[in-house]
């Protein structure tokens, strides 16, 4: 299958300070990317749709100056999560498909966010 | 916003037995999709169902939809310990982006 790859798995910041979060199609071209944010032990919340070439549409009660999203290219989309707070510690997920909505979505491997 | 209910949250099973699991949904979907999650990892998809139709199978997994109850079930014939992992369901509402269930969280026991 397709592969999506994200980056870092992990990462640790202090509050105040920015992080960015790479999401790549490997092997595939994606016009539209998703990101999304997971609490422990709950489900995944669409946050934004990344779009390529254009402005990000971002789910209501997203913050678009908070989480700032540029999809420069076909195969890579970037969320930055900007000014970091400790609410923001999460697990932030993107995921892409190479074709339309009917064919599966692939999944990064996740960044798990600390905000210390 | 989040459309599907997963019943039950968790599953606890022995390895052999097999796991159901279920998900209703509220509005009108062009296809149903199950993903499977490992701890702190990211999603799997196993197998989408569209909307015309009513079952479809992948190896151990079965998979049922009944668009008249909008509702779904995932079965896990022969569990493994492999199997233990959070299952969601995914329906897909617009403009290409999906919606995820709460989530099933299985255990399987050796």
């Amino acid at each position: 299958g397709a592969v999506v790859s994200q980056h870092p798995s992990w990462v640790i910041c202090k509050s105040g300070t920015s992080v960015k979060i790479e999401c790549r199609s490997l092997d595939f071209q994606a016009t539209t990317m998703f990101w999304y944010r997971q609490f422990p032990k709950q489900s995944l919340m669409l946050m934004a749709t990344s779009n390529e070439g254009s402005k990000a549409t971002y789910e209501q009660g997203v913050e678009k100056d908070k989480f700032l999203i540029n999809h420069a290219s076909l195969t890579l989309s970037t969320l930055t999560v900007t000014s970091a707070h400790p609410e923001d510690s999460s697990f932030y997920i993107c995921s892409a498909s190479p074709g339309t909505v009917t064919t599966e979505a692939f999944f990064g491997q996740g960044t798990r966010l600390t905000v210390v | 916003s989040q459309q599907g209910e997963e019943d039950p949250q968790a599953l606890s099973i022995q390895e052999g037995e097999n796991a159901t699991m279920n998900c209703s949904y509220k509005t009108s979907i062009n296809n149903l999709q199950w993903y499977r999650q490992n701890s702190g990892r990211g999603l799997v998809h196993l197998i989408l169902i569209r909307s015309n139709e009513r079952e479809k199978h992948s190896g151990r997994l079965r998979v049922t939809l009944d668009t008249s109850k909008k509702s779904s079930s995932l079965l896990i014939t022969a569990s493994r310990a492999a199997d233990t992992a959070s299952y969601f369901c995914a329906t897909d509402v617009n403009d290409y982006k999906l919606s995820f269930g709460a989530g099933t969280t299985v255990t399987v026991r050796a």
